[in-house]
């Protein structure tokens, strides 16, 4: 089962910045918080990940609250290729396989 | 760079035919591959874990003898549907990851639409 809980779906204008939202309160110390997206019928594009500090790509940025059991990922300009399902995904990294919830349908508007 | 190719990308088959789903990663040796599959507005299920050389490990309820895992190398893993039903249908798709576990980022292939009539 996820460990995860994310809004069903958002909108953001184009050009502003999207914050997703995930809940993880049950993470354990040695668990990663993971982000991917999935944009319709493809496979899901990593973003990026975190243990506890904030972590930052040319993708996108990743706040982890100081007890962990929340995290937010933020794409900064939100642009209409955004547009995708996201997931937040809690796990011990090395051997065990990702397990996908629902995630977050955002929808970046013109 | 972690690129992962999926052929086909899709197929139409007959009730009762195999069909096989190859998966490469293309600039990295993977030493563990994932098998999903995700039917229209649900999320991705995992269906099995296989690692280079060694038999594949099914999730609960996935029939080992119908979908058949084999990971021969460290850059290719295959898929093969057997006897497929019109339940099969589904949006296959293949991850795998690197040598070193404790970076734990798997990289995704484009997937597999599957349709058998």
């Amino acid at each position: 089962d996820a460990k995860t809980t994310q809004p069903p779906s958002m909108d953001c204008a184009e050009g502003r910045a999207a914050n997703l939202p995930c809940n993880h309160s049950t993470i354990s110390g040695n668990e990663y918080v993971y982000w991917y997206r999935q944009i319709h019928s493809q496979g899901p594009q990593y973003i990026i990940h975190g243990l506890k500090n904030n972590e930052t790509n040319e993708m996108a940025s990743l706040i982890i609250t100081e007890d962990r059991k929340s995290s937010t990922l933020i794409l900064p300009h939100a642009t209409l290729r955004d547009t995708a399902v996201y997931y937040c995904i809690v796990r011990v990294s090395g051997n065990t396989p990702l397990v996908f919830g629902k995630g977050t349908r955002l929808s970046v508007i013109a | 760079g972690a690129v992962v190719s999926q052929h086909p990308s899709w197929v139409i088959c007959k009730s009762g035919t195999s069909v096989k789903i190859e998966c490469r990663s293309l600039d990295f040796q993977a030493t563990t591959m994932f098998w999903y599959r995700q039917f229209p507005k649900q999320s991705l299920m995992l269906m099995a874990t296989s690692n280079e050389g060694s038999k594949a490990t099914y999730e609960q309820g996935v029939e080992k003898d119908k979908f058949l895992i084999n990971h021969a190398s460290l850059t290719l893993s295959t898929l093969t549907v057997t006897s497929a039903h019109p339940e099969d249908s589904s949006f296959y798709i293949c991850s795998a990851r690197g040598r070193d576990p404790s970076l734990g980022t798997q990289y995704f292939g484009p997937g597999t639409r599957l349709t058998v009539l």
